[in-house]
């Protein structure tokens, strides 16, 4: 069974500060995919990232960045000099290689004050 | 262009009372899922259509819930009986096809209150 773990379930911080969300998974396969996704407000998931298994390369998306350290099965998410809009609910997510069925972990709600 | 559409955006019900919900995907996607989410969870999958199959029901509780997708396109989510464990958002997604290299996009959901 695939679990994803995400043990903190809210975050205050101020504008410009660093924002670091946990993730953590389980699962049995060698070949999965990670995913975090975006939940403002309005309701509608964005998505943000994937990742498979198999490339454990850090990614920087402009203000985003992500590690993923497979040796601990973590893959956590981090917002760099955060803004007011990035105040959302924040999801990681695990898949399958064969279909694209997704395993959510419990958010983090992410406040970000100005 | 559009995204996925969900109608209405908000349900107010007393148990017991049969609902229905809509999903109109993006154009072109194949695959549709419903989802349900609960305060404060994640969401979690009810039911995955390719075109108008369902290939994926295996946590819809079949016993009050249903779902179609005669076209292949629209589809429409329907709770009958519904009881009050049933409030919580239930969003719509869609994708070109099931595979887990095509994004799914989500609708703005559909948030259920059962008096």
């Amino acid at each position: 069974a695939q679990k994803v773990t995400q043990a903190q379930t809210e975050i205050s911080v101020v504008e410009k500060e660093d924002v670091t969300l946990d993730c953590v998974y389980e699962t049995r396969d060698t070949t999965y995919y990670l995913f975090w996704y975006k939940q403002p407000p309005s309701g509608e998931l964005v998505f943000l990232i994937r990742r498979n298994s198999f490339d454990e390369q850090n990614e920087i998306s402009g203000r985003y960045s992500w590690n993923f350290q497979k040796s601990t099965s973590s893959f956590n998410f981090t917002i760099t000099a955060s803004q007011v809009v990035d105040s959302a609910v924040y999801f990681c997510a695990l898949a399958k290689a064969a279909g694209n069925k997704l395993t959510f972990g419990g958010g983090t709600r992410v406040l970000v004050k100005p | 262009e559009a995204g996925v559409v969900q109608s209405p955006r908000y349900k107010i019900i007393e148990k017991k009372q049969p609902v229905a919900f809509w999903c109109n995907p993006i154009s072109g996607h194949n695959t549709l899922y419903w989802y349900l989410q609960n305060l404060g969870q994640g969401p979690e999958l009810l039911i995955r259509y390719e075109n108008e199959e369902a290939v994926d029901d295996s946590q819809l509780p079949k016993d009050r819930f249903s779902a179609e997708r005669l076209k292949g396109v629209d589809s429409t989510l329907k709770i009958q009986p519904a009881e009050l464990g049933d409030s919580a958002v239930y969003l719509c997604a869609s994708s070109l096809d099931g595979s887990v290299y095509n994004e799914q996009f989500f609708g703005p959901g559909t948030r259920l209150t059962v008096l």
